[in-house]
């Protein structure tokens, strides 16, 4: 029973260009989140997800992030014209709603921008 | 503005002792409230989790103790291993919200052999 899977797990990408991060939720699990983490910190809500819904986007930058759960293949978060302060590690968890509110965890993308 | 703290950074206990972790928030909107456990370089891991009906739910080492009134919460894990040793975060929800979690900043446990 595979777990949330992300990929890639490490990216480097330099000033200006596009990251894209990809999540697969555990089989079963309809809702995805995703959270940043930036160095001694907590990890930060970004944005909740349902096929091909976007449920709650109040942690998301205004300008340059998007994501999307399409209705077949991962999720994705995308990052246009990254700048240093993108460096972080993001977070995806899924759960199966239907009341259940614990989150599964992802091993997460840390992101480097040089 | 932290709605949910963890107020020490770190906790240091040795094996067989109780190691007791801390929370507290200040949104009484939160109603059902979690804890994870991270490694470095991976991703958290759930522990253990209470509505805010109970003020206790215990699952095996660990037990959660929640106290509405003065909006905090502990976690309990007796006896402590080796491998407890981590970083241990507090995370709160609303339930009938958007289920996002609000995290605290994290406490590291490390527990001596």
């Amino acid at each position: 029973n595979a777990g949330v899977m992300q990929n890639p797990r490490h990216l480097v990408r330099r000033r200006g260009q596009e990251a894209r991060l990809r999540c697969s939720p555990m089989k079963g699990h309809s809702h995805v989140y995703w959270y940043r983490q930036l160095p001694e910190e907590g990890l930060k809500f970004m944005v909740y997800l349902q096929k091909e819904n976007i449920i709650d986007e109040s942690g998301m930058p205004k300008e340059r992030f998007s994501a999307e759960f399409p209705k077949e293949g991962p999720s994705i978060l995308r990052i246009q014209q990254v700048v240093r302060g993108d460096s972080a590690a993001y977070f995806c968890a899924s759960s199966p709603g239907r009341g259940r509110f614990e989150q599964y965890f992802g091993p997460g993308t840390r992101l480097t921008v040089t | 503005d932290q709605q949910v703290k963890q107020n020490s950074p770190s906790l240091s206990v040795q094996e067989g002792r109780i190691s007791i972790l801390n929370c507290d928030y200040t949104n009484s909107m939160f109603d059902y409230f979690l804890w994870y456990k991270k490694y470095p370089a991976e991703g958290p891991t759930f522990l253990i989790s209470i509505s805010s009906i109970k003020d206790k739910n215990e699952d095996g080492r660990f037990t959660v103790f929640l106290n509405k009134s003065a909006k905090h919460l502990s976690l309990h894990i007796v006896p402590s291993q080796p491998g407890d040793s981590a970083v241990y975060f507090c995370a709160a929800t609303l339930q009938g919200g958007s289920e996002k979690l609000v995290f605290g900043k994290g406490t590291k446990l490390t527990v001596n052999p």
